[in-house]
């Protein structure tokens, strides 16, 4: 079990530019989530995959914001034309069936400037 | 959103004390609250968590108490070590329908230990 681990772990980006992060949940794990987390706050919910399916996004994730999880296992997390705003910790934890538990990866930290 | 109300939002103990770290919920759709420790640059772990068929839960130094009447749990670290410095966020369980059961965080709180 070697844990969720996303990719990169660090991201620095002009704002109007492109950026797509990877989580790669623990194996077996078929529900997946992404969070953002900002400075001096807890992680806020963005998204939520089972399997391959997207079923939730927050109001948080705005249009251009998109996720995606192809085969029921990595997942990318897409921002388009970033803002300054965008900047964050952005988040993927992951779960299996039949428990509550989340278990979250190392995070991407976007800065925009 | 479901708010989730944590205090203190700092904390400083010596070595050895208690650290006590309280959190009030409003509603919540499961009964299943976690506890995660952050440190800085790091991801939430996941450090211990209750359902409230129980009113305290405890793994090692740490123990969560829970009073369902009042809405409200805490994590008491016993024996603190500078080691335990780090920010700990409670949660609660928000079911959308989906299966989803996100969490949501309080805002956390700064735990420092000195020797």
């Amino acid at each position: 079990d070697t844990g969720v681990s996303q990719d990169p772990r660090h991201k620095i980006t002009k704002r109007g530019q492109n950026v797509t992060f990877r989580c790669d949940p623990i194996s077996e794990h078929n529900r997946l989530y992404w969070y953002r987390q900002t400075l001096g706050q807890g992680p806020e919910f963005l998204t939520y995959f089972q399997n391959e399916a997207q079923l939730e996004k927050s109001r948080l994730l705005s249009d251009r914001f998109s996720a995606e999880r192809p085969k029921g296992s990595f997942s990318t997390l897409e921002i388009q034309r970033t803002e300054q705003g965008d900047s964050a910790m952005y988040l993927c934890a992951s779960r299996t069936d039949g428990t509550h538990e989340q278990y979250f990866g190392p995070g991407t930290r976007l800065t925009v400037t | 959103q479901q708010q989730v109300k944590q205090s203190p939002q700092s904390l400083i103990v010596q070595k050895g004390g208690i650290s006590i770290i309280n959190c009030a919920y409003e509603n919540t759709a499961f009964d299943y609250f976690p506890w995660y420790q952050q440190f800085p640059g790091k991801g939430p772990a996941l450090l211990i968590a209750i359902r409230p068929d129980v009113s305290e839960k405890k793994e090692g130094r740490f123990t969560i108490s829970f009073n369902k009447s009042a809405k409200q749990f805490s994590l008491h670290i016993m024996d603190s070590q500078p080691g335990d410095s780090a920010t700990y966020f409670c949660a609660n369980t928000t079911y959308s329908g989906a299966g989803s059961y996100q969490l949501t965080f309080g805002k956390g709180t700064k735990l420092s230990v000195i020797p």
